[in-house]
């Protein structure tokens, strides 16, 4: 089944206490995103892929850390965690940005940092 | 600085009559508009999209209207089901970030279809 799969769904973790949340999809696509869900702020992007060892900022990229080493998995990495980093994470990938090629997003990773 | 916006966070309609769904841009550059939909503890899902050289785009019972001049989207869904109720999202692209990869995404609009 073509999916974009992150682990894990839900982490709960404490200030400054570096975290990996992974992105792994199945379908061969060349662009990776990573967006973070608040309320009254929908979706905003933080860090995406156009191919392997192509990063790039979004709009909120503070705080946040990234990697494509192979085609397959973007982890999005938070070397020093805060509360204002409490968040629903959703990772997403397409076979290259662009009108043509919609975003197949993955099941979501609700963290909380105390 | 919020250059997609959906004024209206909620609606509620009758199962059987029209949901309309609006959204607001400020980029005249944008040329590519997306509507995603989201049920609760699952990822957004693409719903349908339009190109800026359109005006309207058909699929089915969703129906997105395009008014360039008033930098205004809005998505019909008839007639609408329980099945409907999500959140909308609506997202831009453009202005360049078609070739960075950026998109930009709206607040969202929580539907509640009754029965």
């Amino acid at each position: 089944e073509a999916q974009v799969t992150q682990n894990p769904r839900y982490l709960i973790t404490v200030t400054g206490k570096k975290l990996t949340v992974t992105c792994s999809q199945n379908m061969n696509h060349e662009y990776m995103s990573w967006y973070r869900q608040d309320p009254g702020l929908g979706l905003r992007q933080i860090y995406y892929s156009m191919n392997v060892e192509v990063t790039d900022k979004g709009d909120v990229p503070e705080g946040y850390k990234v990697s494509r080493k192979e085609k397959r998995n973007f982890p999005l990495i938070l070397e020093s965690p805060s509360p204002n980093q409490t968040s629903l994470y959703f990772c997403a990938s397409s076979p290259r940005q662009g009108f043509w090629s919609p975003l197949h997003f993955g099941n979501g990773t609700r963290l909380t940092v105390t | 600085d919020q250059q997609v916006k959906q004024n209206s966070p909620s609606l509620s309609v009758q199962e059987g009559r029209i949901s309309i769904l609006n959204c607001d841009y400020t980029n005249s550059m944008f040329d590519y508009f997306l509507w995603y939909k989201k049920y609760p503890a699952e990822g957004p899902t693409f719903l349908i999209s339009i190109s800026s050289i359109k005006d309207k785009n058909e699929d089915g019972r969703f129906t997105v209207f395009l008014n360039k001049s008033a930098k205004h989207l809005s998505l019909h869904i008839v007639p609408s089901q329980p099945g409907d109720s999500a959140v909308y999202f609506c997202a831009a692209s453009g202005a360049g970030s078609s070739n960075t990869g950026k998109l930009i995404f709206g607040q969202g609009t929580t539907l509640q279809v009754k029965p």
